[in-house]
């Protein structure tokens, strides 16, 4: 069965402090990764996506790297701000040429003061 | 407008109810798609609209009615609905339907539902 695990489930951290957020997944055939940003009371953004070839990808702050041997990729945040608190949800679509995702329950990040 | 809007943005209904949420995207896209989020579980894929064409329904309760007048709107028409239908709908477009790097979903800001 297709899955996508993150961990942890919630990460409290202090502002200025860097932090990872995990992502395993069972996915296959794999196409691409995707890590979203979702505000609360807002959609889904995204901040990165990675192919099959691709091991590292920044966004500014934000570092997403992806090891498709051991099927894991892993969220970077460097630096954190006040603005960074939301939930970050990892994205895995099937090869195939369709829309087929499977979406993580989400790491919910608080960026305390 | 821009982006994807949602309307409303808060609807609270009884299980008898009949009502509609609505969804614009101002992106020229030809996809649109709606999402149930529930608390603690992954984002669920519910209908996906190709071109005005539904062409997936992923085994959805048929008191969810999708509608996709033209490539720019979509609605969910929903009646007699259950309390566990409480959840924050979704909705997204991307330039088309396939599952490559490049196709990005653009999500609205979703309708909080709660059901009495």
């Amino acid at each position: 069965k297709n899955q996508v695990e993150q961990s942890p489930q919630s990460l409290i951290i202090l502002e200025g402090k860097n932090c990872t957020l995990q992502c395993n997944y069972t996915v296959s055939p794999f196409s691409n990764l995707r890590w979203y940003k979702q505000d609360t009371g807002r959609g889904p953004v995204s901040l990165t996506i990675m192919t099959f070839s691709e091991n590292t990808k920044s966004n500014g702050r934000y570092t997403a790297t992806l090891d498709a041997d051991t099927k894991q990729s892993s969220l970077h945040i460097t630096a954190s701000q006040l603005s960074d608190s939301a939930s970050y949800i990892c994205v895995v679509n099937l090869s195939g040429g369709s829309y087929i995702p499977t979406f993580g329950r989400g790491t919910s990040l608080i960026v305390h003061p | 407008e821009t982006g994807v809007t949602q309307t409303p943005r808060h609807l609270v209904m009884g299980m008898t109810n009949k009502k509609s949420l609505k969804c614009e995207q101002h992106l020229g896209h030809n996809a649109m798609y709606w999402y149930k989020q529930s608390a603690k579980k992954p984002l669920e894929l519910m209908f996906v609209y190709s071109l005005e064409e539904r062409v997936e329904n992923n085994s959805v309760p048929s008191r969810f009615s999708p509608e996709c007048p033209n490539s720019s709107h979509l609605f969910l028409h929903l009646h007699t609905l259950q309390p566990e239908d409480s959840a924050l709908y979704l909705c997204a477009s991307s330039q088309d339907r396939a599952g490559g790097p490049y196709n990005e979903q653009f999500f609205g800001p979703g309708t909080r539902l709660t059901v009495l």
